[in-house]
């Protein structure tokens, strides 16, 4: 069974500090990773994906991957009330078909 | 653009009534996805389609039929609607497992 696995949360921040969100995957096969964040009511929208390891860096967003740990992270820098979501991580191994595997999202409160 | 796009947003449905949900795209992507979303859940796979033509089982199939109409449009069919599909339906679509995904608004379904 392909999994990947997140805490629940909820992880609360203060407004201007860095969120650190992480997640593990069992399949040594996934080769592409994707945080999305979903606002309550809303579906989910592509913030991330990272392919090799190391750090990527898009704005205040950056996600590390460690293959060898089976490990992502997504760190939030100067964290604001509305980046308040659930965030779910994901794992792909093939390019097509079924093998696209979400977490179960961490929920993240940024407090004021 | 409008990406992903699902009707109806809402539904209420009594036991045993029949519904589709539709989905488009306009992204030219070859696969699409149908999810439902449980509190406490994550996102489930009901049924994808990898191309036109072609649809398989996801890990929640039981009480649902899909048809992929043409590249663009992937509907699923509830034949006898029950409680248990009570749940926020999402249709997704991708050109490969490592773009991600693209998600539609959602389909609010409650069965009473």
């Amino acid at each position: 069974q392909k999994e990947v696995e997140q805490n629940s949360g909820p992880l609360s921040v203060p407004e201007g500090a860095i969120a650190s969100l992480n997640c593990t995957y069992s399949d040594r096969g996934s080769q592409s990773f994707f945080w999305y964040r979903q606002y309550s009511g809303k579906s989910p929208e592509l913030i991330m994906s990272i392919y090799s390891n190391g750090d990527k860096e898009d704005g205040r967003f950056t996600a590390q991957l460690n293959k060898a740990s089976q490990y992502v992270s997504l760190l939030i820098r100067d964290s604001q009330p509305s980046d308040s979501a659930t965030y779910l991580c994901a794992a792909a191994r093939d390019n097509y078909g079924q093998n696209f595997v979400f977490g179960p999202g961490t929920r993240l409160s940024v407090l004021p | 653009n409008a990406g992903v796009t699902q009707t109806p947003k809402f539904q209420v449905l009594k036991t045993g009534q029949s519904m589709t949900l539709q989905c488009a795209q306009d992204m030219n992507h070859n696969s699409m996805y149908w999810y439902r979303q449980d509190p406490g859940m994550g996102l489930r796979l009901i049924y994808y389609s990898a191309s036109e033509g072609t649809t398989d089982k996801g890990e929640v199939p039981n009480g649902y039929n899909v048809s992929r109409l043409n590249k663009r449009e992937f509907s699923l069919r509830l034949e006898s609607a029950a409680p248990s599909q009570t749940s926020v339906y999402f249709c997704a679509s991708s050109r490969g497992n490592s773009y991600g995904y693209t998600f539609g608004s959602g389909t609010r379904l409650t069965v009473v």
